[in-house]
Formats: structure tokens, sequence, C-alpha cells
């Protein structure tokens, strides 16, 4: 099946720095990558997404690349603040409709003012 | 925080009782899951629902057992064959039309003793 590793567990950044998190994925059939944040004892929510189709989105600050031919996809954080200090996931899936995701081990964000 | 609860939110129990947890939502998404998380592990798949009265086990499903008898709710129980129940549990619910998204709830956590 399916594996994700996610690489660093720990990220420490000064605010206004950029942060960036890697992932690699096993499975060549996967076509949706979504990234997810979670603050401290708050639930999961979705910060940005990339289907295989594509190999870059922006959503302001933060963006997201995927490379096919290598199996690896990578959250990209631009100019830090304190309030971006939060678990980042990120996650594969074959199928976008239903979506069996599958979770990478998750990176420690700490964005220090 | 409406639209997808799980009740209650801290939850103890004796080693060798079964125990409910509650997932509700008000979406109307097709879609539910139940995930574990636990530290330095990211979040695991346990069982999903695509419809009424349909489930498949996930990666870890083992010791878990689901039902999905009404389109709004996904209990799920821990049996005392589940061998270290002690952990986070997340419900999501996702619509079948164009949203990616995987709506989390707040969480269970259950402590096992």
């Amino acid at each position: 099946g399916e594996n994700v590793e996610q690489h660093p567990s720990t990220l420490s950044v000064q605010e206004g720095d950029s942060a960036v998190i890697k992932c690699t994925y096993s499975d060549s059939a996967s076509n949706y990558f979504p990234w997810y944040k979670q603050e401290l004892g708050k639930r999961p929510q979705l910060i940005i997404d990339i289907r295989s189709n594509v190999g870059e989105k922006k959503d302001q600050r933060i963006a997201v690349t995927l490379n096919k031919t290598a199996k690896h996809f990578s959250l990209h954080i631009t100019e830090t603040q304190p309030e971006d200090s939060a678990v980042y996931f990120c996650a594969a899936s074959k199928d976008t409709g239903f979506q069996k995701l599958v979770f990478g081990t998750g990176t420690r964000l700490l964005v220090s003012p | 925080d409406g639209g997808i609860t799980q009740s209650p939110k801290y939850l103890f129990r004796k080693e060798g009782q079964n125990v409910t947890l509650s997932c509700e939502q008000n979406l109307n998404h097709d879609a539910m899951y139940w995930y574990r998380q636990d530290p330095g592990q990211g979040l695991r798949l346990i069982y999903y629902s695509q419809i009424v009265n349909d489930f498949q086990k996930g990666d870890i499903a083992e010791g878990y057992s689901v039902s999905r008898e009404k389109k709004e709710s996904f209990p799920l129980t821990v049996t005392s064959a589940q061998k270290n129940p002690t952990a986070f549990y997340l419900c999501a619910s996702k619509t079948s039309g164009s949203s990616y998204e995987q709506y989390f709830g707040p969480g269970t956590r259950l402590t096992v003793t």
C-alpha cells in the first residue's frame, strides 16, 4: 500500500523566514496531495492541496510543489508569522472523490518572534 | 464549531471494557472517516464509509467496529480486543461533490487504564 514519509519532524524558524516541509510517497497511482494544519488542541484543517496534473499551486504565502517523477511534494511557507506555528501533515490519495488518505507523520513548525 | 461534532471530548475506561465514540455531522456529507492519532505517527485510518449501511476497513481496523445506519452518524466502538486503545480519535467527513476537503471533528481523547 501507499507509504508517505515526511521531513523534518520539527522545524524552527525566525519570523519572516521561509519554511519548507518535504514529503515522499511510494504509490505512483496517487494523484491527490493535500496539506493539513493542526494547531495545538484543535482539529486538522486543509490549507492547500494539489492534484497530479499540476506542478505547483500557490495561495498567498503558501505554495505546494509536486514532482511526480521523483514522487515527492513540498509545502513552502514564506514570510512566516508566529500564527503559522502548528503541526503540518501531508497526505496522499489515489482518489479525489472518495479519498482514502494516507498521512505523513507530521512536522511541528515553531515560528519565533 | 458546528458541522461535525464528536463526544465526549475526554473519555476514560477500564481495560477490558468496550467503549463507543460518537461522531455526528450536519453537513449532508456522504463519506465519513475515523482516524487514530498518536504522537509522532500522524493520522492513521481506522474505518471509512462512503454511504449509509456500507463501510470498509482502513489500515488499522483490528479491535474496532463501526456502523453507519444514518447519513449523519458514524459511531466507532473500541473493543477490548484493541491492544493499545489509548489515543486521540478524529472523525472526518467529506462531500461527494466538487470539494476535496475532509472536515474534521474536534476529536475524542480516550484513556484506557
